[in-house]
């Protein structure tokens, strides 16, 4: 089955760090970006960046660069994002997206989406 | 960066009406590169248009993308029940990749 599976639900303090993980199944991982979204309780999605799974070659947006770091793992096929320094408008929906494929060319649009991953910054 | 906006903010309908839904981008999208997604409560969001205007796998034809430039139009021909979600516009042409506020789509 085609699916990206994300880990579970986060609970922070503020300043602390956090990992979320995507898991990849049913396709070939190295020919999709896998990106990275958030979505802020009744705000719109909000792109973070993206990674290639065959080489680990990322790119951020500049509002999360120092505080984003984007990682795979082939053997696993999972894809990691972990964001530092938390604040409270961190508190947001996380989800995995998948890039659309054709023809060779990896698209910024997503096909395939995570079931999301709440994270939550509180003290 | 591009920035979107999109309208109506609401949009109140009964089934089986039209609906039109505006996405306007702050400058040119590069090769028209804008596509549309559903959302409904509790879900992630689906694909429904990429390329401005071509429907992905699976997508009734109900649905239908138009525009180019700055100006692009998503159009459900006759609502149906499960229809009835927020709808966001992203351009991927330009990094980085930039939603709009989304349009909420509601059961008159």
């Amino acid at each position: 089955q085609v699916q990206l599976v994300q880990s579970g639900a986060e609970l922070k303090r503020p300043g602390a760090s956090v990992s979320v993980s995507c898991k990849a199944s049913g396709y070939i991982f190295n020919n999709h970006y896998v990106h990275w979204v958030r979505q802020a309780p009744g705000q719109r999605l909000e792109y973070m960046g993206g990674i290639n799974p065959d080489g680990g070659r990322t790119a951020n947006a500049q509002k999360f660069q120092g505080r984003v770091t984007m990682t795979s793992d082939t053997s696993s096929t999972t894809v990691y994002l972990e964001l530092t320094s938390l604040i409270s408008e961190d508190t947001a929906v996380y989800y995995c997206a998948r890039s659309f494929f054709s023809a060779g060319v990896s698209f910024g649009f997503f096909d395939l989406w995570g079931q999301g991953t709440l994270v939550t910054v509180s003290s | 960066e591009i920035v979107l906006t999109q309208s109506p903010g609401t949009l109140s309908l009964s089934p089986g009406e039209r609906a039109t839904l505006s996405c306007r981008a702050s400058q040119s999208v590069s090769s028209n590169f804008l596509a549309w997604y559903q959302q409904r409560p509790g879900q992630a969001p689906r694909l429904l248009i990429f390329g401005a205007s071509s429907r992905a796998t699976g997508i009734p034809d109900r649905f239908s993308g138009s525009g180019s430039g700055t100006d692009f139009t998503l159009t459900i021909r006759r609502l149906e029940p499960e229809d009835f979600a927020v709808y966001y516009c992203q351009q991927y042409g330009t990094s980085p990749f930039t939603f709009g506020p989304g349009t909420k789509v509601n059961i008159k």
